[in-house]
């Protein structure tokens, strides 16, 4: 079975840090264009970055300089470095599998930024 | 950036009715847009891409159409569990967008 699992959400103070972690199964994460997708809370839905088969990375320009997306081959695992965290990061994070659309996706893991 | 705009924000549908969604993009996307259906406090469901197709799982009852700036879905007659938010994407160019969704409530 395809699925994925975010982890690693809770409550940062602005300015701080924090990393996402996606496990997957069912398929190679390395093989597969990856992506974030992150919703604030009552808000719509808003790509954050991408990870190409072939390592390229991609940033929305809300998150340019202070998000790094990565990935572990031997894990299996998507990754997200959040840093200069700001109130307005705060949403559920998504990962997903990207092929033009989005699928499957995790279950989403919440980031609250505030003091 | 494509901007995509969905209408209505709101639908007040009775169950077994017809539903139709729109979403316009700021610019032709082609046939590279893709709907989804959310639900209270779950992930995103892809239900169609490339405009028309239906992912593994979406039922018949749901149908897009479209190309270009305007498309639509249709849910041809709602069931209880088709309430919910659907959001548009298109994937023709980055950054990748969606419409803010439209809500689809019993009536």
């Amino acid at each position: 079975e395809v699925q994925l699992v975010e982890t690693g959400g809770g409550l940062i103070q602005p300015g701080g840090s924090l990393r996402l972690s996606c496990a997957a199964s069912g398929f190679t994460v390395s093989s597969n264009y990856m992506t974030w997708v992150r919703q604030a809370p009552g808000r719509g839905l808003e790509w954050v970055s991408v990870i190409y088969s072939g390592g390229r990375t991609y940033y929305a320009d809300s998150v340019k300089g202070r998000f790094t997306i990565s990935r572990d081959m031997s894990k299996n695992t998507l990754y997200l470095e959040m840093n200069s965290l700001r109130d307005e990061d705060t949403a559920v994070y998504y990962c997903a599998r990207y092929d033009n659309w989005f699928d499957p996706w995790g279950q989403g893991t919440l980031v609250t930024v505030s003091s | 950036e494509i901007v995509m705009t969905q209408s209505p924000a709101t639908l007040s549908v009775s169950p077994g009715e017809r539903a139709t969604l729109s979403c316009r993009a700021s610019q032709s996307v082609s046939s590279n847009l893709a709907w989804y259906q959310q639900k209270p406090g779950q992930a995103p469901r892809l239900l169609i891409y490339g405009a028309s197709t239906r992912a593994t799982g979406t039922p018949g009852r749901f149908s897009g159409s479209g190309s270009g700036t305007e498309f639509t879905l249709t849910i041809s007659s709602l069931q209880s569990e088709d309430f919910a938010v659907y959001y548009c994407q298109q994937c023709n160019n980055w950054p990748l967008t969606f419409g803010q969704g439209t809500k689809v409530e019993i009536k």
